[in-house]
């Protein structure tokens, strides 16, 4: 219940392509959805969130598409570009505890 | 831009001996937190801490693990005896504690138990 399950592992995309990644989750008290972002030996730094009233949120190139009957969440890369290549984690969180339940994590790798 | 800042960034100990890690949360924000993150593996949450007490914590968190705020800037985790498994990478976070939850994470201390 408590899990967010997150896919692929890793992703490798052509500069310029789209990397798309999923997480999934059980808990439907979840509120809120944040996307960090993780270089090597760097702590996450937040990217994009969203909250179950919307399905979608853009910010640059950016978007979280949210299917709340799915329980599903992706993040979509457009351009994506070299320096994008990092780990992305995602999370959940709900009302009354501050706590996040991260993802596994997908190790990104954009081809120049 | 605030931070969240840590310190040390990397720590090296013998096993069984106690480690006390430092972090400086954003100086508004009112909730903290500690997170670990085993090499190669997902970010675990260990504890939030708001108004000077434990306001979560997870089976992770076991009495092994204290945390202070010993003043109006720092938060501290401290690990009394540690062990093998204890070899991670430790993050500090701090929220506003307002309906904007986003937390901010600090670049984390290194832990390596011998």
């Amino acid at each position: 219940q408590q899990q967010v399950k997150q896919s692929p592992q890793s992703l490798i995309v052509q500069k310029g392509g789209i990397s798309i990644i999923n997480c999934a989750y059980e808990n439907t008290a979840f509120d809120y959805f944040p996307w960090y972002q993780q270089f090597p030996g760097k702590g996450p730094a937040l990217l994009i969130a969203i909250r179950p009233d919307v399905s979608e949120k853009k910010e640059g190139r950016f978007t979280i598409s949210f299917n709340k009957s799915a329980k599903q969440f992706s993040l979509h890369i457009m351009d994506s570009q070299p320096g994008d290549s990092a780990t992305y984690f995602c999370a959940a969180s709900r009302a009354g505890t501050y706590k996040y339940i991260f993802g596994t994590g997908t190790r990104l790798k954009v081809l120049a | 831009e605030p931070e969240v800042t840590q310190t040390p960034s990397h720590q090296v100990t013998q096993m069984g001996q106690e480690v006390i890690l430092r972090c400086v949360p954003i100086s508004n924000h009112l909730y903290f937190y500690w997170y670990r993150q085993i090499l190669g593996q997902k970010v675990e949450f260990l504890v939030s801490f708001y108004n000077n007490e434990i306001s979560e914590k997870s089976e992770i968190f076991d009495d092994q693990f204290s945390v202070e705020r010993p003043d109006g800037s720092n938060f501290t985790l401290k690990i009394r005896s540690t062990k093998l498994e204890d070899s991670a990478m430790y993050f500090c976070a701090s929220s506003e504690g307002t309906l904007q939850e986003t937390q901010y994470f600090g670049p984390g201390t290194r832990l390596l138990v011998l």
